[in-house]
This record gives C-alpha cells, sequence and structure tokens, in this order.
C-alpha cells in the first residue's frame, strides 16, 4: 500500500514571497491533516480535512496560510507571503477517519530567508 | 486544551539496556495515546498506542503504559538496538468528537553501539 506522499521535499525562499505545498494522502483516506514542525518541536496541527470539507483550521494563521482539498482527495497548503518563522517542515497526515491510526508522509523542510 | 509534556528530552543508553520515556497530560478526558518514531528527514511513524481501557499493552521489544488516574503514560523499549535511535513522540487525544492529536515535544534517543 503506497504511503502519504508530500512534493517538494525542500523548499527554501526569501521572506514575503508564497509557496505552496502538495499531499496525496493514503488511498480511501477521508481524513486528511497538516502539521507544522518546529526543529525541537512535535508537530502542530494547523488543519484538518474530512473528505473535502475543513473540520478543525483554529490554529491555521489565516492571514497568510491557507489550504483546500478539492475532490476529497489530494490537498495544497499554501504561505503568502512568508515570514521567517515559517521555517518548519509541513507534515502531512492522513486516516480512514477522525478517531484513526494517522499515517504521515515524508514532510517538506521550508527555509525562509 | 490538551497539554503534553514528555521527558528526558535526550535519554542515551547502552546497546541492548532498556529505555523509558514518559508523558504526562492534562485533559482527563483524553483516552487514545499513540506513539511516534521519527528518524532523521522521515515523518512519523506509529509503532505502538493504547487505549484507556487498557493499562499496558505490549509489541515485541515495546511496551506502552497508562496511568489514567495519574494521567502519565511511558514507552518502554527493551534489549535497545542502533535501529532504535531516533526521536519518539508521544501524543494524546478526546476519542470522541474531532479533537485533535497533541503531541509532547519529544525525546531523542541514541543507542550507544
Amino acid at each position: 500500500e503506497a504511503g502519504v506522499a508530500q512534493s517538494p521535499r525542500y523548499k527554501i525562499i526569501e521572506k514575503r514571497q508564497s509557496v505552496a505545498f502538495w499531499c496525496n494522502p493514503i488511498s480511501g483516506h477521508a481524513t486528511l491533516y497538516w502539521y507544522q514542525q518546529i526543529l525541537g518541536q512535535g508537530p502542530k496541527l494547523l488543519i484538518q480535512f474530512q473528505n473535502n470539507g475543513v473540520v478543525d483550521d483554529s490554529q491555521l494563521p489565516k492571514d497568510r496560510f491557507s489550504a483546500e482539498r478539492l475532490k476529497g482527495v489530494d490537498s495544497t497548503l499554501k504561505i503568502q507571503p512568508a515570514k521567517l518563522e515559517d521555517s518548519a517542515v509541513y507534515l502531512c497526515a492522513s486516516s480512514l477517519g477522525y478517531s484513526d491510526t494517522q499515517y504521515f508522509g515524508p514532510g517538506t523542510r521550508l527555509t525562509v530567508l | 486544551g490538551e497539554n503534553v509534556e514528555q521527558h528526558p528530552s535526550t535519554l542515551s543508553v547502552q546497546e541492548g539496556d532498556s529505555a523509558v520515556i514518559k508523558c504526562t497530560y492534562s485533559d482527563s478526558a483524553s483516552n487514545y495515546f499513540p506513539w511516534y518514531k521519527q528518524e532523521l528527514g522521515k515523518g512519523p511513524q506509529l509503532i505502538i498506542d493504547i487505549r484507556s481501557n487498557v493499562g499496558e499493552k505490549k509489541d515485541q521489544r515495546i511496551a506502552v503504559t497508562l496511568n489514567k488516574t495519574a494521567k502519565h503514560f511511558s514507552l518502554h523499549i527493551t534489549e535497545t538496538q542502533p535501529e532504535d535511535s531516533a526521536v519518539y513522540f508521544c501524543a494524546a487525544r478526546p476519542n470522541f468528537g474531532n479533537e485533535k492529536l497533541t503531541f509532547g515535544t519529544g525525546t531523542r534517543l541514541t543507542i550507544i553501539p
């Protein structure tokens, strides 16, 4: 069974630029999550989708971050404009349902200069 | 919301010895406690989880214990091997609704050959 796919794996941008990350969850998984993992910390949930609807985006900085999950499968997370403090690994995870085991992708390491 | 504390932040053990990582949580409604292992450049991978209806769960060299009264749970790795070297995260979540998974800050485990 294929795991959660993410791209790109690495991205370096200047502050105030925009960036987008892509995630393809495990086939059949209805729930998709985006996490931010700052160096030395545990993952922090940014947004959770159930199919193509948002379940929880309470910790998403909505003035600069946006995410969508069209057709309830793939998802994109965008940052515009980026700040230095956005440097982190962005992890995508998926699960069959919201109470099931979460499987993580390899992450995208973002560096904002 | 839930708060999860994890310690130690770093742990070095001789190969073949046991390693123990401890976590405490604040929300008495939490009843799902997974442990993730994260290797360099990879996303977290679930290694074991426990739900509040049991006090202990084992899977080969890995075990997790839960004390709901004291609100703490622990990961035990016996007969450690070099491939056990990684960062380990505990997490907690209420098993109802769409409550999010809250992660600890991680423990960097190093196995000394």
